[in-house]
């Protein structure tokens, strides 16, 4: 059974950089099956897809955030991060890892970090 | 790129079977058969239910099921139970530039 976990700050300031981590355990990130996503969820709001990467590096980006995201894999530690660039109190949010079955849907997620935006 | 549309709320007896809409357009459910329902108690993280509009991910009880049709897809729960109360999300694959797009979510109270 395979498992997710993020791990990072949960602060940064307005302006500054959210990096955040996916260590995936039971499985390996290196898989023609599955991309690895990151899904947000602002406080008391839906979810929104952030993007995904495949153990290539290949990356897929939701245009809303492209200019500010990077999400990149280490097949070596088995895990993948997510990198948000100038940030602001609207990127304050739940942010979950999960296990993409090549957009079909999402069928293992983290437990979700909560990142607050804030000075 | 427009969310899906469900209904904010919907609320049901113990016993009683209920149903979440979930409406998107050709570019998404009308034209793909890749929609998922997710189940997501408070602090908890989404739980995959349904995948691929009919099929039941592993462990997930009889008592869920999906459908499709047109550009509106369901998902039915019957028998109530009260540990089912939560928020469900439906998400589909677009042909649009987000590739997915969400709900926004389905309050569903258990009387």
């Amino acid at each position: 059974q395979v498992q997710l976990q993020e791990s990072g700050p949960g602060l940064v300031k307005p302006s500054e950089t959210l990096s955040l981590t996916c260590s995936v355990s039971g499985g390996s990130v290196i898989s023609g099956s599955y991309y690895w996503s990151w899904v947000r969820q602002p406080p008391g709001k839906g979810l929104e897809w952030i993007g995904y990467v495949f153990y290539s590096g290949t990356t897929n980006y939701n245009p809303s955030l492209k200019s500010r995201v990077s999400i990149s894999v280490d097949t070596s530690k088995n895990q993948f991060s997510l990198t948000l660039s100038s940030v602001t109190a609207a990127d304050t949010a739940v942010y979950y890892c999960a296990r993409d079955v090549i957009l079909r849907y999402f069928d293992s997620w983290g437990q979700g970090t909560l990142v607050t935006v804030s000075s | 790129q427009s969310a899906l549309t469900q209904p904010a709320s919907v609320s049901g007896t113990p016993g009683q079977s209920i149903t979440i809409s979930c409406t998107g357009t050709s570019s998404d459910i009308g034209g793909y058969n890749f929609v998922s329902w997710y189940q997501q108690h408070p602090g908890k993280a989404p739980k995959l239910m349904i995948y691929d509009v009919s099929e039941r991910s592993s462990g997930i009880s009889y008592r869920f099921s999906g459908s499709k049709s047109g550009s509106t897809a369901s998902l039915t729960i019957s028998g109530l139970q009260p540990e089912d109360e939560a928020t469900y999300y439906c998400t589909s694959y677009t042909s649009g530039n987000t590739l997915r797009v969400f709900g926004e979510g389905t309050k569903l109270t258990v009387l």
